[in-house]
């Protein structure tokens, strides 16, 4: 089947502009993971889906970051008034419910400009 | 704060030699390690993972050691391949049972032909 797909793979946006990347998930993966990787911070985790649970938030940045994930598939990261720091590569990786991090699957990124 | 670095920052090596990737994090009060394969252009490819409780993984020419009391872990690649060209990354997962991982900043392998 199809692997973990991301849209758009390329975005540049203006300063202060919000912007949503999309990650479509392994169909049957529950877990869900967003990281970004940049130049100066090199890779980040920022949030964790599992099903139903209350998402593990602790690596968001900043209130400008959220993320949501509908029906348990899809999921959208949302940066608000974006800055010149935000540029970074945006990776979503999925995994199957009761396996380990090991299995995370990752997806091709998006890769974010703000000027 | 946990900090995760890795030495060297690159190495080249001709094919066929082994080598050993290093990675050291500060709070040994980890869950587990991973170490990762990125290659570029692409995300990311899980390679070993390491319970806190574990002192090495294998997998085909793969080893990784956990030594977490020196807050350490190597990464040994057996009899290196051009196909064995990528950046590898560790990562730690903290020991609160969350998933927030903190990645090292990689070491840039290139084995030469």
């Amino acid at each position: 089947g199809a692997g973990v797909s991301q849209s758009p793979s390329n975005k540049v946006t203006e300063k202060g502009k919000d912007v949503e990347l999309r990650c479509d998930p392994i169909s049957g993966h529950t877990a869900l993971y967003w990281y970004r990787q940049s130049l100066g911070q090199g890779l980040e985790f920022l949030i964790y889906f599992q099903g139903n649970s209350a998402p593990d938030k602790s690596g968001l940045p900043s209130d400008r970051f959220s993320a949501e994930r509908t029906g348990g598939s899809v999921s959208t990261l949302t940066i608000q008034r974006t800055q010149q720091e935000d540029s970074a590569v945006y990776l979503c990786a999925s995994r199957l419910p009761g396996t380990s991090e090991l299995e995370q699957y990752f997806g091709p990124g998006t890769r974010l400009t703000v000027t | 704060k946990q900090e995760v670095t890795q030495i060297p920052a690159a190495l080249s090596v001709p094919e066929g030699e082994n080598l050993v990737l290093n990675c050291s994090f500060t709070d040994s009060a980890i869950y587990n390690l991973q170490w990762f394969r990125q290659d570029p252009g692409k995300g990311l490819t899980s390679l070993l993972l390491i319970q806190s409780s574990q002192r090495e993984q294998t997998s085909g020419r793969l080893n990784a050691s956990l030594d977490k009391s020196s807050g350490r872990s190597t990464l040994y690649i057996a009899a290196s391949q051009p196909g064995d060209s990528a950046t590898y990354l560790c990562a730690v997962r903290g020991g609160n049972y969350g998933q927030n991982f903190v990645f090292g900043p990689g070491t840039r392998l290139s084995v030469l032909p």
